[in-house]
């Protein structure tokens, strides 16, 4: 059984440009959410996709935005990158909704 | 705002020692209480979930209480162990809101030999 995998591990990025990270499931798994951890904080909850819908999201700007596909990888882009944004992204898969997450490597994100 | 805190924010324990951390949160829209291990270079792993007031979980020499009237729960580790060393985070998911889940800022545990 293979856990879940994120791509790419670290990425180095300038203001205004544009960014997608991916995130592979766990096998059986339909339900992916996305956390934002920036330095000295917990992970941030970003938005959550169920079966290729979103399924709840966090207090982040509409440039931060996903997608799931039907094999229940996901995608997190975000537009405009700004200093802040820089932090480890995680995402999380789970067997539905409200179960227990299983957590990815994280892609560490500098926005310079 | 919804808040969950955690603490101590960092803790050095000898080995062998117990100990135990405490993390709080909002007694209203309660729907379940997460705890993870998230040791340095790898990815968090999931301890607990518990749902129900009073619930306690064990896992080997680390449990887990909850309080869901007075919003706390609280992590022990007996005989601590080098590989216990972590951040322990926990994590508050909210019933009937779109921003799901709240995580604390964690709790650093050092195990010294």
């Amino acid at each position: 059984e293979t856990g879940v995998t994120q791509s790419p591990t670290h990425l180095i990025k300038t203001r205004g440009q544009q960014v997608t990270l991916r995130c592979s499931s766990q096998s059986g798994h339909n339900t992916v959410s996305w956390y934002q951890q920036a330095l000295g904080q917990g992970p941030q909850f970003i938005f959550q996709y169920y079966r290729e819908e979103k399924n709840g999201r966090g207090n982040f700007p509409p440039r931060f935005s996903g997608l799931q596909f039907p094999n229940y990888s996901s995608e997190l882009n975000v537009n405009a990158l700004e200093l802040d944004d820089s932090a480890l992204y995680l995402c999380a898969s789970s067997l539905g909704p409200e179960e227990t997450q299983y957590f990815g490597p994280g892609t560490r994100l500098l926005v310079l | 705002i919804l808040n969950v805190e955690q603490s101590p924010q960092s803790l050095h324990v000898q080995e062998g020692d117990s100990t135990n951390f405490t993390c709080s949160f909002p007694s209203s829209n309660f729907y379940a209480l997460h705890w993870y291990r998230w040791e340095t270079a790898k990815s968090p792993e999931a301890l607990f979930v518990m749902t129900l007031n009073g619930d306690e979980k064990k896992k080997g020499r680390i449990s887990a209480t909850l309080n869901t009237k007075e919003g706390y729960s609280y992590l022990y580790i007996k005989g601590s162990q080098p590989e216990d060393s972590a951040t322990y985070l926990c994590a508050f998911r909210i019933l009937n809101r779109d921003d799901k889940i709240i995580f604390g800022k964690g709790t650093r545990l050092h195990i010294l030999p």
